[in-house]
Formats: C-alpha cells, sequence, structure tokens
C-alpha cells in the first residue's frame, strides 16, 4: 500500500511563513500533487512537482526531493483566508493519487 | 459554467437501501475518479475510469459499482448500503491520467 504522511495540525501568525511536510513512499512515483480544502468545500489544486527543486507560484512554493520521499509546501505572508487543510497527494507507478490525511493551518490574526 | 457537478447535496439513506450518486462534468475530461473522504483518513480511491467505456477499481471498492457510458457522467451506486459507507463522496475529473484532478463539490451521505 501507499504510505503519505504530513502534520496533522499547524497553527500560524498572520503575515508568517508556514512550512508543510509530506513523506511518502509509494509504488512507482509519476508526480506530487498539492491540494487546498476549506472546511466544507472541494479540494482545489494548487501545485505539482515531478522533479526535484522547487516551484514558486506567487505565495505558495513546493519543494520535492524524490531521493528522500520529501515535499514540502510553504505559504509565505499568511492571510486568514489561507487557514484551510491542505493535501499531499502523490501519484504512483499506475498513474492513481493517494492522499495524505491533510494538515489543518489556522492562521491567527 | 465549466465545471463538475455532484448530486444530491447530502443523503440520508436507511441502510440496505439503493443509491445512486450522480456526477456529470462539461469540460471534456476523459478520466473521472471517485473518493470518500473520512475525517483522519483523507481522500481514498474508490473507483476510476481513464475514459469512457472503461472502468477500474481503486483503494476502497466494495460495494461500490460504477459505469462509464459516456464521456460526460459518471454515476456511482450503493447497492445495499451500510453504516460504514457514511461519509463525504467527491467526484474528480482530469484532462488524461497525467494532469490535475478537479473536485466537485461533495455529496454528504449517512447510512442509518
Amino acid at each position: 500500500g501507499q504510505n503519505i504522511d504530513q502534520p496533522t495540525e499547524m497553527t500560524a501568525t498572520e503575515g508568517a511563513i508556514v512550512q508543510i511536510n509530506c513523506t511518502y513512499q509509494t509504488s512507482g512515483f509519476n508526480g506530487l500533487f498539492w491540494y487546498q480544502q476549506h472546511a466544507g468545500e472541494a479540494p482545489t489544486f494548487l501545485s505539482y512537482n515531478v522533479l526535484d527543486g522547487l516551484e514558486e507560484k506567487g505565495r505558495f512554493s513546493s519543494f520535492l526531493s524524490r531521493s528522500k520521499g520529501y515535499s514540502y509546501l510553504l505559504l509565505k505572508e499568511l492571510q486568514m483566508k489561507d487557514s484551510a487543510s491542505y493535501l499531499c497527494a502523490v501519484r504512483d507507478g499506475d498513474y492513481k493519487l493517494s492522499f495524505g490525511a491533510g494538515t489543518t493551518v489556522t492562521v491567527r490574526a | 459554467i465549466a465545471g463538475i457537478t455532484q448530486a444530491p447535496t447530502s443523503q440520508i439513506l436507511a441502510a440496505g437501501r439503493r443509491m445512486t450518486l450522480r456526477c456529470t462534468q462539461d469540460m471534456r475530461h476523459n478520466a473521472m475518479y471517485w473518493y470518500r473522504q473520512d475525517l483522519g483518513l483523507g481522500l481514498r480511491l474508490i473507483h476510476y475510469s481513464n475514459t469512457a467505456g472503461t472502468t477500474g477499481k481503486g483503494e476502497v471498492p466494495d460495494g461500490y459499482s460504477v459505469s462509464r457510458a459516456n464521456t460526460d457522467d459518471f454515476p456511482l451506486t450503493l447497492a445495499s448500503a451500510v453504516p460504514s459507507q457514511t461519509s463525504v463522496y467527491f467526484c474528480a475529473s482530469s484532462e488524461g491520467t497525467l494532469n490535475e484532478q478537479f473536485f466537485g463539490p461533495g455529496t454528504r451521505l449517512t447510512v442509518l
């Protein structure tokens, strides 16, 4: 089976930076996705990494190290609207997505 | 408005009843997926379809069936609902298996 681990909860202050780590062990690897999910809503796509390194998209960046089975999502200049759950998902050798349980980020004023 | 819709939004169902959750997308995506989301467990794949006319089993397929008669629709059927199928169900689609998935708004199902 697939094993994807991420912290359950994180709290940070408005304007700060938060880093959400994700480690994975999967049968094959064909890319890693990060999704954002606000309470009671559908997940929405944030970022995609398939090669090692950093992908930057505005206030959000995602990093991948395939040799370490590790990724992180970096949220900069935190805003109240960033309070949500962040899901790490790995596309395995069969091109199916396996999700971690999600990290709930709470942004405080 | 292009997107993916699901119906019903929520449903309370007696155990043993049959139920079909509907999913429709108008983005002409080839691939479609059904997930369930339970607290502490994250999203788990139930069934998928890489293209119209084909379906496959995901991580938790038991008690569920799907069909993909055309590109737009991907219904999920619970033949005889059980309380452990109480969950939030999300349908998703992607242009191909290499692309990001877009999720519908979800169906909250309670089986009593």
